[in-house]
């Protein structure tokens, strides 16, 4: 099976500008994850989908956004980019989100504000 | 806030020393418990993990964590080191009736050859 896949998988964007960033999650898995990963934060939740409903989201402003399509696939958005918003944003599927499940995280796409 | 600790931030062993890598959680229910690791290059992928039963739990290339209900704490370790174990080590928390993780801040392993 192929793995998760992210697009793209660098950035460089300017403050103020928005951004799109794709993720596919590993065929047959219905839970899509979304962290945000700087040094020193480690991974931050952002938010979790499941069947195109978004289930539970973390502490991050209203800028950061997501959805999820009918076949599974997730994209997030970040609106009115700010210099901190560089990171790592890492995508994670699972089968159905049950808590127990292990999460299959793919590679990333690197964003830097500039 | 619910919230994972991990104390040791950068760890430095030579091979064949013991490892043990703290973790502890704040939450007063009921969680899911994990270790991952992200190999330098690669993607984050699942060392072990504990939702129920024996609190010992062994993963994969011998790693194990223990999980201590009344420390709120979920400790892994390894007997004998080996410079591939190389990585950054996350540990996680899945409270029950949520539907996400909370990691910690990662732990930085360099072992010497």
């Amino acid at each position: 099976k192929a793995g998760v896949t992210q697009t793209p998988r660098y950035l460089i964007k300017t403050r103020g500008q928005q951004v799109t960033l794709s993720c596919s999650p590993i065929s047959g898995h219905r839970s899509v994850s979304w962290y945000q990963q700087t040094p020193g934060q480690g991974l931050q939740f952002l938010f979790e989908y499941f069947s195109e409903t978004q289930r539970n989201k973390g502490n991050f402003p209203g800028r950061f956004s997501g959805r999820q399509f009918s076949n599974s696939r997730s994209e997030m958005n970040v609106s009115t980019l700010e210099l901190g918003d560089s990171a790592l944003y890492l995508c994670a599927s699972s089968p159905s989100g049950v808590l127990q499940e292990t999460q299959y995280f793919g590679p990333g796409t690197r964003l830097l504000v500039l | 806030a619910q919230s994972v600790s991990q104390h040791n931030h950068h760890v430095i062993l030579s091979e064949a020393a013991s490892l043990e890598l703290g973790c502890n959680y704040s939450y007063g229910g009921t969680v899911n418990l994990f270790w991952y690791v992200q190999y330098p290059g690669q993607h984050l992928q699942l060392l072990l993990k504990y939702f129920s039963g024996d609190p010992l739990v062994k993963g994969i290339k011998g790693f194990e964590a223990e999980f201590i209900k009344s420390k709120f704490s979920f400790n892994l370790r390894k007997p004998s080191v080996q410079w591939s174990d190389t990585a950054e080590y996350f540990c996680a928390v899945t409270p029950w009736g949520t539907y996400k993780y909370i990691f910690g801040t990662g732990t930085r392993l360099k072992v010497l050859a």
